[in-house]
């Protein structure tokens, strides 16, 4: 079965204090991961879509990077207002034509001013 | 804003009711996603549709059931409700293969 793991399942980091999360999978042909961010009380807002290996991408103080097997965000310098929790998606193959998103559980990050 | 409108925002009902969660999509996106999400299992994939047409299933309990209309809009209907069935609800959108999917605020359902 397809499984999405995201480690830590929390972070708490001083403001200015810089980490990755991670976002391993065990999809083969992987057809698309994607970055989200969820505050409380609200839907996933879309960050990042990475397509194959090697790509990276980047906004304001997050990069999303990719590898065969694995996805790292990294916040750099972060602030307050990036405390959110951070949800990883994987696109398998199209089986019968199944287009399914799988959603790992998320890591909830905590900025202390 | 996502431009994925669910209704309503919160829902309170006893134990055996029935209830119709509604979704409206992004203009132009012809697939509606359906997910449950509480707080220790995460985002569950419940069911897709493209274009009016079930696409894909994923855990989706039998007493659940869910449509896409002509008009792209989506409704999830939850019958015999359990306790256990008290979660955030989520619609989300997309244009086509591949990409990402945009997320409505959700419906927060309460079974009492």
């Amino acid at each position: 079965e397809d499984q999405v793991t995201q480690s830590p399942e929390a972070l708490r980091l001083q403001e200015g204090e810089s980490s990755s999360l991670n976002c391993s999978y065990t999809v083969s042909g992987l057809r698309g991961l994607f970055w989200y961010r969820q505050d409380p009380g609200k839907g996933p807002e879309f960050l990042f879509t990475l397509y194959s290996a090697g790509e990276e991408k980047e906004k304001e103080r997050l990069k999303a990077t990719l590898t065969k097997k694995e996805s790292f965000l990294h916040i750099t310098a972060p602030k307050p207002e990036d405390s959110a929790t951070y949800l990883c998606a994987v696109q398998p193959p199209v089986m019968n034509r199944d287009d399914k998103i799988i959603f790992g559980k998320g890591t909830r990050l905590h900025i202390l001013p | 804003d996502s431009g994925v409108t669910q209704t309503p925002k919160h829902l309170i009902t006893a134990t055996g009711q029935r209830v119709t969660l509604r979704c409206s999509p992004r203009s132009g996106d012809l697939s509606v996603y359906w997910y449950q999400q509480s707080l220790d299992q995460g985002l569950q994939f419940l069911i897709q549709y493209y274009n009016g047409e079930e696409r894909a299933k994923g855990n989706i309990l039998e007493r659940f059931s869910a449509q896409q209309f002509p008009d792209l809009h989506s409704e999830l209907n939850l019958s015999s409700l359990e306790l256990g069935d008290s979660a955030l609800y989520f619609c989300a959108s997309s244009a086509r293969d591949n990409s990402p999917l945009h997320f409505g605020n959700g419906t927060r359902l309460t079974v009492t």
